[in-house]
């Protein structure tokens, strides 16, 4: 266990669904990241936060709506998904953002 | 823009012969390199860290080589078994844009009992 947890760990939702993907981390950490993880693909960086503030977004679509409501919990919206949005979604955090990253478990997400 | 490739994409050995994962990158502007092991529908373990100014890092029967000039990092995992089935990821953190970590799309290893 490395301290960050996710939930659900697996989401089914239709297209016209609205849900949400909740990280969580008992570290003491100030920054976190959403990222996305497709079949065959590297992982792609989606949101930073450092000390609950949005310091990066990565050209996501803006049917992902991220939520940082304090520095240890984060939050992934999602809205009107489409069947290429099915990947697995990857939360992590680090003490810093220059420090090493400790991932949670991921949601594994499918789209129908 | 930070361009990282893993090869093999996968391979199978059989227990206890010495596993050789390569990673390489474009551009030498690195703060550090990272590997990473993912077990299937699983999150990412850190396994070592190297500095820029680092030449290699050890972790047990883990060692991992940085040649920043050239691009090229190499993780060996020694006498391998099966417990070290998985997906090694490697990570290129650049100095600049953001100190973004740049991921290779990974090593898939399955050593045979």
């Amino acid at each position: 266990e490395t301290g960050v947890t996710q939930t659900p760990r697996h989401l089914v939702m239709g297209m016209t669904n609205k849900k949400s993907l909740k990280c969580e981390q008992h570290l003491g950490h100030n920054a976190m990241y959403w990222y996305k993880q497709s079949a065959k693909k590297p992982l792609e960086l989606m949101f930073v936060y450092s000390l609950e503030e949005r310091v990066e977004n990565n050209s996501v679509p803006s049917r992902f709506s991220p939520e940082c409501p304090n520095s240890s919990h984060l939050f992934l919206h999602l809205h009107t998904l489409q069947p290429e949005d099915s990947a697995l979604y990857l939360c992590a955090s680090s003490p810093d953002r220059e420090e090493t990253q400790y991932f949670g478990p991921g949601t594994r997400l499918l789209v129908l | 823009k930070q361009e990282v490739t893993q090869i093999p994409a996968a391979l199978s050995v059989p227990e206890g012969e010495n596993l050789v994962l390569n990673c390489s990158f474009t551009d030498s502007a690195i703060y550090n390199l990272q590997w990473f092991r993912q077990d299937p529908g699983k999150g990412l373990t850190s396994l070592l860290l190297i500095q820029s100014s680092q030449r290699e890092q050890t972790s047990g029967r883990l060692n991992a080589s940085l040649d920043k000039s050239s691009g090229r990092s190499t993780l060996y995992i020694a006498a391998s078994q099966p417990g070290d089935s998985a997906t090694y990821l490697c990570a290129v953190r650049a100095i600049y844009g953001n100190n973004r970590l740049a991921f290779g799309k990974g090593n898939q290893v399955v050593v045979i009992p």
